[in-house]
């Protein structure tokens, strides 16, 4: 166990629609950062916070945003959805920036129909 | 632009094959770099953290090492449950708008 935690696991729903995920980083760590991995591909990042401020960017969609709240957990919004979106998509934390190692949850599987 | 190359792509190797993963790295002053493992459908599991050429990390059958060009991970007498993917990465090399670079990785299958 990571000590991370994304909920949901399992997310189905259909094209157009917008959906939340949710990320609660390790205890004391201040960064976050979101990926998604499509299926047998990389880990394309998408974006990181660092105590509640964006810190870099990744190729996100215009469609996709995410924030961090002042209690350091963190959501990310898909809206507009379309099948290519389906993958699953981890968030990580890190206790300080890019150069910490980073502690990956178990992802939320995303699948649109 | 930072680039980090992993080979072989894939692996395979009977039980008790011991073997070497490879990272190659292009980065300006390195920070560091970082070894992960991951399962199909997981999210990936961090495994070390190297800082300096001639550094040396061991957890169990694995072993990293780090030199100017590229950090090996050592796979000593593998067991079918170190059949996984494993990543690389290295942090940018400076603040600013610039992200982690994850390797595509080595797929490890051990056989029985």
């Amino acid at each position: 166990d990571s000590g991370v935690t994304q909920t949901p696991k399992h997310l189905i729903t259909a094209t157009g629609q917008r959906v939340t995920l949710r990320c609660s980083p390790r205890s004391g760590d201040l960064s976050v950062y979101w990926y998604q991995q499509s299926l047998d591909q990389g880990l394309q990042f998408l974006i990181q916070y660092y105590n509640g401020e964006e810190r870099a960017k990744g190729n996100i969609l215009e469609r996709f945003s995410a924030q961090q709240f002042p209690d350091l957990h963190s959501e990310l919004n898909l809206s507009s959805l379309e099948l290519g979106d389906s993958a699953l998509y981890f968030c990580a934390s890190s206790v300080g920036g890019q150069d910490t190692e980073a502690f990956f949850g178990q992802g939320t599987r995303l699948t649109v129909v | 632009e930072d680039q980090v190359t992993q080979s072989p792509e894939a692996l395979r190797l009977q039980e008790g094959e011991s073997s070497s993963l490879n990272c190659s790295y292009t980065v300006s002053g390195l920070r560091g770099l970082f070894w992960y493992r991951q399962d199909p459908g997981k999210g990936p599991e961090f495994l070390f953290t190297l800082y300096s050429a001639g550094e040396e990390k061991e957890k169990e059958r694995l072993k990293a090492t780090l030199t100017k060009k590229e950090s090996f991970l050592h796979i000593t007498a593998p067991k079918p449950e170190d059949s996984a993917t494993y990543l690389c990465a290295v942090p940018p090399n400076s603040g600013g708008y610039q992200k982690v670079t994850f390797g595509t990785g080595t797929k490890l299958q051990v056989i029985p």
